[in-house]
């Protein structure tokens, strides 16, 4: 069993839905990080948070340290957002190195 | 300006092959990482370098060795590539004073094709 899981595996929505996606991790972590990667490849950082909630625009992320769980929140979903959705988890000794969990892949129909 | 770099984007090779993989940072980060990325989209990290000095080796087979000439560069060199090397090779960078909570910029990605 991964230290990090994600949930769902896949996700399909249409256009305008509000989106979540789960991460729970069975690890101390310091810090938990959602990434980005687009059908082109790259891997962009969309947030990092070791508490509470953070937004940026549509995006929304929240983290419940006690129940070692976070969530994703895409609200009002557009077909620009179809990528795969990784959440990644930093802590202790480690000089930052990332464990990741396996990935939601989510396409948007318009 | 591309803050972290890789060369090349594409590799396509024979096994038994040696090659390497360049990474770059331009943004004065400390800390460098490479992580291996398979079929499944799975990442794992391989190895952190900081400031030149090798700190984390996920048993990764010998045939791997990274170096890292300057704080800025972490090459990745590969011995007698085989199939299961097949894979794509993201190299990351980060400012270690800040660890745990640093943030990881992440290069394009090498894509690593083992006819």
């Amino acid at each position: 069993k991964n230290e990090v899981e994600q949930s769902p595996q896949n996700l399909t929505a249409q256009e305008g839905e509000f989106i979540t996606i789960n991460c729970s991790y069975s690890v101390g972590i310091s810090a938990l990080h959602w990434l980005q990667q687009h059908p082109g490849g790259g891997i962009v950082s969309l947030f990092m948070l070791s508490s509470g909630k953070k937004k940026h625009g549509r995006l929304i992320a929240t983290i419940n340290i006690q129940e070692k769980h976070s969530s994703l929140h895409i609200t009002a979903s557009h077909p620009r957002d179809s990528a795969v959705y990784i959440c990644a988890v930093s802590g202790g000794t480690s000089y930052g190195k990332l464990t990741f969990g396996q990935g939601t892949i989510l396409t948007v129909h318009p | 300006d591309t803050a972290v770099s890789q060369t090349p984007k594409y590799l396509v090779t024979q096994m038994g092959n040696d090659k390497s993989i360049k990474c770059e940072q331009n943004l004065g980060h400390d800390t460098m990482y490479w992580y291996k990325q398979d079929s499944k989209k799975f990442l794992k990290i391989m190895f952190s370098y900081n400031n030149k000095e090798l700190i984390i080796n996920e048993t990764v087979p010998n045939r791997f060795s990274p170096k890292s000439p300057d704080k800025a560069h972490l090459n990745l060199h590969i011995n007698s590539l085989e199939l299961g090397d097949s894979a794509v090779y993201f190299c990351a960078s980060s400012q270690v004073e800040t660890a745990p909570y640093n943030e990881q910029f992440f290069g394009p990605g090498t894509r690593l094709t083992v006819l």
